[in-house]
């Protein structure tokens, strides 16, 4: 089956800093990239939907200077949360859609950010 | 607009028992309807899926869900749990056209197994 993995699995940051987490689709071209976020005990949010080579089209309330975005090749598309603050700790969850699947996202395993 | 509604956000059931997760929708075109699995600190991965055809669908590790456009639901069901089916469970609607394939959660539900 197709699988995505993320990178890295959790990560612990002073606040202010920049935080980058990679996605990557290791066995199918992931034309679509999608990254949620989740807090303890509720639901994926999505934040973001990155097409490869063009711009990510953000949700209504994310922001986008925050939550930088880039789907520069077909199988790696990176979240940069920039000057990290602790209300942005949270569990981030992409998935990875290939081209002509239309209807099916696989989702990888998260990464668990803590700002201190 | 879609969304979707899970009933109950925590369901307990003994070992052995009928499981059953409900889920309602709401779609103004032809859903596709998902439900996911999560077990602590990790992904989701997919159970099972409907998109055309037939309207019980089964999927991994025994469960099967039904589509009922009438009742529009999509409830999830499972003979008999196991312990290891104690996760989160979230249902999930997408359009067949006219985006991009974002899908829309509903609030999860929790489902403990007891021994």
């Amino acid at each position: 089956g197709a699988v995505v993995s993320q990178h890295p699995s959790w990560v612990i940051c002073k606040s202010g800093t920049s935080v980058k987490i990679e996605c990557r689709s290791l066995d199918f071209q992931a034309t679509t990239m999608f990254w949620y976020r989740q807090f303890p005990k509720q639901s994926l949010m999505l934040m973001a939907t990155s097409n490869e080579g063009s711009k990510a089209t953000y949700e209504q309330g994310v922001e986008k200077d925050k939550f930088l975005i880039n789907h520069a090749s077909l199988t790696l598309s990176t979240l940069t949360v920039t000057s990290a603050h602790p209300e942005d700790s949270s569990f981030y969850i992409c998935s990875a859609r290939e081209w002509g699947f239309y209807n099916e996202q696989f989702f990888g395993p998260g990464t668990r950010l803590t700002v201190l | 607009a879609q969304s979707v509604t899970q009933l109950g956000s925590h369901v307990s059931v003994s070992e052995g028992a009928l499981v059953l997760l409900r889920c309602n929708y709401s779609s103004s075109v032809p859903p596709y309807l998902f439900w996911y699995v999560q077990y602590p600190n990790q992904g989701l991965q997919l159970l099972l899926k409907y998109t055309t055809g037939a309207t019980l669908v089964k999927g991994i590790n025994g469960f099967e869900a039904e589509f009922k456009k009438s009742e529009t639901s999509f409830h999830l069901t499972k003979p008999s749990a196991h312990m290891s089916d104690a996760a989160e469970y979230f249902c999930a609607v997408s359009g067949t056209s006219g985006n991009t394939g974002k899908l829309i959660f509903g609030q999860g539900t929790t489902l403990q197994v007891k021994p």
